[in-house]
C-alpha cells in the first residue's frame, strides 16, 4: 500500500517569496492533517480536514498561510508572503474518518527561508 | 497552551543497554502515543495507550500511561544500532481533540 505523498521534499526561498506544498493522502483515508514542525521540536497541528471540510484550523496563522482540499483527496499548503520563521519541515499525515484513527505521515517538506 | 515535556532531551547509550524516556503534562490526556523519527521521514506509531494504567509492549519496546493521566514513559529493552533516532511522545485529551506533541528524545547508540 502506498503511504502519504508529498512534494517537493526540499524547498529555499527568500523571505517575501511565496510557496506551495502538495500532498497526496493515503487511498481512503477521509482525514488529512499537516503539521509543521522547526528544527529541534516536535510536530505542530495546523490544520485538520475531514474529506474536504476544515475541522480544525485554530492554530494556522490565517495572514499569511492557506490550505484547500477541494476535492477531499490531495491538498495544498500554501505560506504568502514567508517569512525567516516559517523556515521548517511540513508534514502531512492521512487516518480513516476521525481523529481516533493511527495518523500515517508522509516524508515532509523541508523550507528553508533565506 | 497544552505542553509536553519530554525528557531527557538526548541519550548516548552502549548497544545492549536499556533506555527509559518519559513525557510528563500539567494537563489530563485520555490518550497517549509514542512516535519514533527518522531522519528524513515522518513519524512512524510505536505504541499507543488508551487507558490510564495501561502497561503496553511492541517487541523491546514497553510504554505505560500513568495513572494520574499526567505522564507516560517508553522504555528500550537491548538497545541495538537501529533504534537511533528521535522519539516523540504525544497526547490528546479526547477523539475530536488534536495531538500535541512533546519535544522528542534523541537516541544516539553506539556499537
Amino acid at each position: 500500500e502506498a503511504g502519504v505523498a508529498q512534494s517537493p521534499r526540499y524547498k529555499i526561498i527568500e523571505k517575501r517569496q511565496s510557496v506551495a506544498f502538495w500532498c497526496n493522502p493515503i487511498s481512503g483515508h477521509a482525514t488529512l492533517y499537516w503539521y509543521q514542525q522547526i528544527l529541534g521540536q516536535g510536530p505542530k497541528l495546523l490544520i485538520q480536514f475531514q474529506n474536504n471540510g476544515v475541522v480544525d484550523d485554530s492554530q494556522l496563522p490565517k495572514d499569511r498561510f492557506s490550505a484547500e482540499r477541494l476535492k477531499g483527496v490531495d491538498s495544498t499548503l500554501k505560506i504568502q508572503p514567508a517569512k525567516l520563521e516559517d523556515s521548517a519541515v511540513y508534514l502531512c499525515a492521512s487516518s480513516l474518518q476521525g481523529s481516533n484513527n493511527e495518523q500515517f505521515f508522509g516524508p515532509g517538506t523541508r523550507l528553508t527561508v533565506l | 497552551g497544552q505542553q509536553l515535556n519530554q525528557s531527557p532531551q538526548s541519550m548516548f547509550i552502549q548497544e545492549g543497554e536499556d533506555v527509559s524516556m518519559n513525557c510528563t503534562s500539567s494537563s489530563i490526556f485520555n490518550t497517549w502515543l509514542w512516535y519514533k523519527q527518522d531522519p528524513g521521514e515522518g513519524p512512524v506509531l510505536l505504541i499507543a495507550l488508551y487507558k490510564a494504567g495501561e502497561l503496553t509492549s511492541n517487541g523491546r519496546l514497553t510504554a505505560q500511561f500513568g495513572i494520574t493521566r499526567k505522564d507516560s514513559f517508553l522504555n528500550i529493552s537491548a538497545s541495538i544500532p537501529s533504534d537511533v533516532g528521535i522519539y516523540f511522545c504525544a497526547a490528546k485529551y479526547n477523539a475530536g481533540n488534536m495531538l500535541t506533541f512533546g519535544g522528542g528524545t534523541r537516541l544516539m547508540v553506539k556499537p
